[in-house]
């Protein structure tokens, strides 16, 4: 299976910051399928990317997404106060279909 | 508005078994994908299961497969998932989610709040 690894663990930042999120694949992702998820305390998975670098219904332009192959990122432009939370990138070209450990935006 | 709500989760012994099902509106159900993702507690996502539009096609992570089932009803625009022979480690919240994509290639556009099923004796 594809392993994917987020880097880094916990990333802190202040609002109004740029967050950079890395994703990095153990094999290459097949055909770009891969999407970002932004996760809250108590609350489900939200979709916010999906093939790279199609953002989801709703999801505002300051997210965007980026990469191929191995390495990919999602960046936060300029950070609100709800963009805290956890993030998790997943690649769905390969079964089975694999998530990253995750990394956790929060406030500095 | 899509809403997806899980029910039937609980306490299972080890061994033993659960049903989950998974209630869909605001959307055509019969027309998606659906999938089963679990989030163990403190942990990150895995994906369980999916079952193509039709119920036709089924897929399962290695470490569920031959214990869990996963179908559908879209009659009744609801999917299940079938949990035999529980093991403490399927020990999560587990999440209803409608997929998309191309030839089981899934990624997950909405989720349910999820539902948690602990295994203990």
């Amino acid at each position: 299976e594809i392993v994917l690894t987020q880097s880094p663990g916990t990333l802190s930042l202040s609002p109004g910051e740029r967050a950079t999120l890395s994703c990095r694949a153990s094999r290459s992702v097949s055909s770009s399928y891969l999407a970002w998820y932004q996760q809250k305390p108590g609350q489900a998975p939200r979709l916010l990317i999906y093939d790279v670098s199609s953002r989801a219904a709703g999801i505002p332009d300051r997210f965007s997404g980026s990469g191929s192959g191995t390495d990919f990122t999602l960046t936060v432009s300029r950070l609100e106060p709800e963009d805290f939370a956890v993030y998790y990138c997943q690649q769905y070209g390969t079964s089975p279909r694999t998530f990253g450990q995750g990394t956790k935006l929060e406030i500095k | 508005e899509v809403e997806l709500s899980e029910s039937g989760g609980g306490l299972g012994q080890p061994g033993g078994s659960l049903r989950l099902s998974c209630a869909a509106s605001g959307f055509t159900f019969r027309s998606y994908a659906m999938s089963w993702v679990r989030q163990a507690p403190g942990k990150g996502l895995e994906w369980v299961s999916g079952i193509s539009e039709s119920g036709g096609s089924t897929y399962y992570t290695d470490s569920v497969k031959g214990r869990f089932t996963i179908s559908r009803d879209n009659s009744k625009n609801t999917v299940y998932l079938q949990m035999n022979s529980l093991r403490a480690e399927d020990t999560a919240v587990y999440y209803c989610a409608k997929s998309r994509g191309v030839a089981a290639r899934y990624y997950f556009d909405s989720w349910g709040q999820g539902i948690l099923v602990t295994v203990s004796s």
